[in-house]
């Protein structure tokens, strides 16, 4: 099942925080996010294993609500190389599914100057 | 960090023929390889999964002859489309299964191809 990402479009302007949220309809054992550019592939950003984990990288962080089945990606202060399209992706509980992952429809993240 | 290459990066072809992608891990060795498809202003479509040493499995509506997958190799991964039609026309990304510490495992993604049935 697809996980469902809210907002499906974001502009800002350089310097605005934006937050990207990826919930699940089923029990999630980690969360992975990308950033893809157009015309580009899809760029990992980071993984997070297990509920409450908080990641950062850079100005870029994110959290995991396992209860909730959900996690949020966090920009602050934008910047124009945070133009893309976001990502997140959910892994299969495993069998057949082990390893792979389901993206959902992705956050279009536009920052202007 | 990990590398992931894929050849070509561009591919225009006649209908009828048929295209062979590479996917490479330059650092790492990858026994789970995948392959996904994305159309314009849509999301990655899991096609399927690539085993080092044993069969590819696919997803649901992916036809395994038309999309032949092997993967020989720790580093390598090929996908070939038979007989390539303008609706196969697609990005096509690999991305290669990293085993970390504890339950960390990380996809990378290839650069992609980009292919054009004509």
């Amino acid at each position: 099942q697809q996980p469902v990402q809210s907002p499906q479009a974001v502009i800002l302007r350089e310097g605005e925080d934006a937050v990207i949220n990826c919930s699940s309809s089923k029990a999630l054992y980690s969360v992975h996010w990308y950033r893809q550019k157009h015309g580009e592939a899809p760029v990992f950003l980071m993984i997070l294993l297990k509920g409450g984990e908080q990641k950062g990288h850079d100005k870029i962080s994110a959290s995991f609500n396992e209860k909730k089945q959900q996690s949020s990606l966090y920009l602050t202060a934008s910047q124009l190389s945070y133009s893309g399209t976001y990502f997140c992706g959910t892994p299969g509980a495993g069998g057949t599914s082990y390893g792979k992952l389901t993206f959902g429809q992705g956050t279009i993240l536009t920052v202007h100057p | 960090g990990a590398v992931v290459s894929q050849h070509p990066s561009w591919v225009i072809c006649k209908s009828g023929t048929s295209v062979k992608i590479e996917c490479r891990s330059l650092d790492f060795q990858a026994t789970t390889m995948f392959w996904y498809r994305q159309f314009p202003k849509q999301s990655l479509m899991l096609m399927a999964t690539s085993n080092e040493g044993s069969k590819a499995t696919y997803e649901q509506g992916v036809e395994k002859d038309k999309f032949l997958i092997n993967h020989a190799s720790l580093t390598l991964s090929t996908l070939t489309v038979t007989s390539a039609h303008p609706e196969d026309s697609s990005f096509y990304i690999c991305s290669a299964r990293r085993l970390g510490s504890g339950r960390q495992e990380t996809q990378y993604f290839g650069p992609g191809t980009r292919l054009l049935v004509l």
